[in-house]
């Protein structure tokens, strides 16, 4: 049974850019998470997602971010105009109902 | 606001030499208690789920434990590949989100 799995696995954008980073949850898991790791932080939520549907997103900024799990295909986390502020470890996360499952991480870098 | 707070920030043990990381939560209505463990570079792994207080689990060297306040992970004759940072996550009631501590970073030396 393949783990969660994000790609790309790093990223550069420079300012203004737009990225996106994707997630393919278990096998059989419908609950998608996705969090960020600042440095010397810890792991913060951002969003929630079923099929479809955006359950919980009181973790986004309200401007330049965006998630979507669409009925086919892998979620996604979209980030408009980056800022170097941006500058993270990405992770999805996905459940089938209780634990979480983390993915590898994105690291996005912003030049 | 809810907040999970772990301590130590590091801690160096001997190979052999046990110890405890504590984990202290505030959140409303704790319907789980997590443990991960991350290695550098990579997304954290899954190691314990604890439901209520007095509930005790275990896996290898390691052993999870909850009060209605903390919980501790204790590492019982660490090895050097324990080494990595273990964090502490709680879900509150009413919502799916895990809410993070900083971790503590274990170095076991040989």
């Amino acid at each position: 049974n393949a783990g969660v799995m994000q790609n790309p696995r790093h990223l550069v954008r420079r300012r203004g850019q737009e990225a996106r980073l994707r997630c393919s949850p278990m096998k059989g898991h419908s609950h998608v998470y996705w969090y960020r790791q600042l440095p010397e932080e810890g792991l913060k939520f951002m969003v929630y997602l079923q099929k479809e549907n955006i359950i919980d997103e009181s973790g986004m900024p309200k401007e330049r971010f965006s998630a979507e799990f669409p009925k086919e295909g892998p979620s996604i986390l979209r980030i408009q105009q980056v800022v170097r502020g941006d500058s993270a470890a990405y992770f999805c996360a996905s459940s089938p109902g209780g634990e979480q499952y983390f993915g590898p991480g994105t690291r996005l870098t912003v030049t | 606001e809810d907040q999970v707070t772990q301590s130590p920030e590091a801690l160096r043990l001997q190979e052999g030499e046990s110890s405890s990381l504590n984990c202290s939560y505030t959140v409303s209505g704790l319907r789980g208690l997590f443990w991960y463990r991350q290695d550098p570079g990579k997304g954290p792994e899954f190691l314990f789920t604890l439901y209520s207080a007095g509930e005790e689990k275990e896996k290898e060297r390691l052993k999870a434990t909850l009060t209605k306040k903390e919980s501790f992970l204790h590492i019982t004759a660490p090895k050097p590949e324990d080494s990595a940072t273990y964090l502490c996550a709680a879900k509150e009631g009413g919502s799916e989100k895990l809410v993070f501590g900083k971790g503590t970073k274990l170095t076991v030396n040989p």
